[in-house]
């Protein structure tokens, strides 16, 4: 069965720092790997997706995320947080039959001044 | 294009009442779902419908019964609402894209729904 995990509940980090959130997955074949947010009292959002191709892949409002297979990983990526990143991050993993998407619990991100 | 929508936004039952939670797309969508968020959870399927005239449970279908009535509309029952269902339950959409790629899912905003 496939699942995600988000090892972090909860993150701070200051504004202008760098951000990476930490995402493995398992999952018996190629994965399709995604990455959503969502802010308070939202819907999700999705920031990026994998399914192939090159191992980085960018996404919308400055954030990358890098598949690395060997490590069952897709950790997302942020150079320089800005207040409005402040949210709720959840991947997600994909089975081949495109049906069923199974999501981490989540990791919450705080900007500090 | 509203993408999906949800109604009710917020809910709030007694034990033992019954309620249908509506979805609704106009993205042309086959596939559709049903969620469940908690907190330090994340989100649980509890239903999903792969295409018009199907549907199968998810990870947590006890206490739900759903129904596609159409490609546009997927709801949600409670036949007997719960304390243990209190969640925000959210509804999402999506399309295979051509040659086989991934494709996301689009999310409503939510239905708040406390059982008291």
């Amino acid at each position: 069965a496939q699942s995600v995990t988000q090892p972090d509940i909860h993150i701070t980090v200051s504004e202008g720092a760098s951000l990476e959130l930490r995402c493995n997955y398992s999952y018996g074949a190629t994965p399709y790997l995604f990455w959503y947010v969502q802010s308070p009292g939202q819907g999700l959002q999705l920031l990026l997706k994998y399914f192939s191709g090159d191992t980085l892949v960018q996404g919308i409002k400055g954030f990358e995320a890098e598949f690395k297979r060997s490590q069952s990983s897709f950790n997302l990526r942020k150079p320089s947080v800005h207040w409005s990143d402040a949210a709720e991050y959840f991947c997600a993993v994909g089975s081949g039959g495109y049906q069923k998407v199974t999501f981490g619990t989540g990791t919450k991100l705080q900007v500090i001044p | 294009n509203a993408g999906v929508t949800q109604t009710p936004k917020f809910q709030v039952l007694k034990t033992g009442q019954s309620m249908t939670l509506q979805c609704a797309q106009d993205m042309n969508h086959n596939s559709m779902y049903w969620y469940r968020q908690d907190p330090g959870m994340g989100l649980r399927l509890i239903y999903y419908s792969a295409s018009e005239g199907t549907t199968d449970k998810g990870e947590v279908p006890n206490g739900y019964n759903v129904s596609r009535l159409n490609k546009r509309e997927f709801s949600l029952r409670l036949e007997s609402a719960a304390p243990s269902q209190t969640s925000v339950y959210f509804c999402a959409s999506r399309e295979r894209l051509a040659g086989g790629a991934a494709y996301e899912q689009y999310f409503g905003p939510g239905t708040r729904l406390t059982v008291t």
